[in-house]
């Protein structure tokens, strides 16, 4: 079966901090897809990053960065010197090849970025 | 138009009454998404088209629940005999191809409710 775990619910920073928001994921596919959405109050998902499974380096984007490890099944998401704009549902999910856009959504953190 | 767009934003019905949502894709998307998020939780896919056919309905969660696409771009979510369960967030997305290289473009919802 295929799963993703975001183990924390909710999570509460001050502007400037570093944030990391965890994302473990189950599938016994060997080539599969892991995303971050971000969902502001409008309610629009916003697209992140993509990583594909046989990809397993690391990527940073201006104050985002992404750590996948395949060996621990996880796929975590940091915001560096975060801001109040960073303040939002985030999601972590899984897309498996050949299932065309069927992702399996973790049930998401939410962070609130205090000035 | 420029992104998705959803129809209505919000839905107020009775238990039992017949309601359509409307999802118009990103001009030239072939590929197309149906999800519901209910609160509190991340959005569960019901369905997927590619061009005008379904090609998973693998989440619709009972006979109630049926979609169409006729023209290969605009989609309309039907729910007949509406029950209070069915109250979530419908959320519609698009992609230029299928899920194996794309990402997906969501929208921002038709909130519905069901009295």
């Amino acid at each position: 079966a295929q799963k993703v775990t975001q183990a924390q619910t909710e999570i509460s920073v001050v502007e400037k901090e570093d944030v990391t928001l965890d994302c473990v994921y189950e599938t016994r596919d060997t080539t599969y897809y892991l995303f971050w959405y971000k969902q502001p109050p409008s309610g629009e998902l916003v697209f992140l990053i993509r990583r594909n499974s046989f990809d397993e380096q690391n990527e940073i984007s201006g104050r985002y960065s992404w750590n996948f490890q395949k060996s621990t099944s996880s796929f975590n998401f940091t915001i560096t010197a975060s801001q109040v704009v960073d303040s939002a549902v985030y999601f972590c999910a899984l897309g498996v090849y050949n299932q065309g856009g069927k992702l399996i959504f973790g049930q998401g953190t939410e962070l609130s970025v205090k000035p | 138009g420029a992104g998705v767009s959803q129809t209505p934003s919000n839905k107020v019905t009775e238990k039992g009454k017949y309601v359509e949502l409307r999802c118009d894709p990103i001009s030239g998307h072939t590929a197309l998404y149906w999800y519901r998020q209910s609160l509190g939780q991340g959005p569960e896919f019901l369905i997927y088209f590619q061009g005008t056919g379904a090609a998973d309905d693998s989440g619709l969660p009972n006979d109630r629940f049926f979609a169409v696409r006729p023209e290969g771009s605009v989609s309309t979510l039907k729910i007949q005999r509406t029950e209070r369960g069915d109250s979530a967030v419908y959320l519609c997305a698009s992609s230029a191809t299928p899920l194996d290289t794309g990402e997906l473009f969501f929208g921002e919802g038709s909130r519905l409710t069901v009295l």
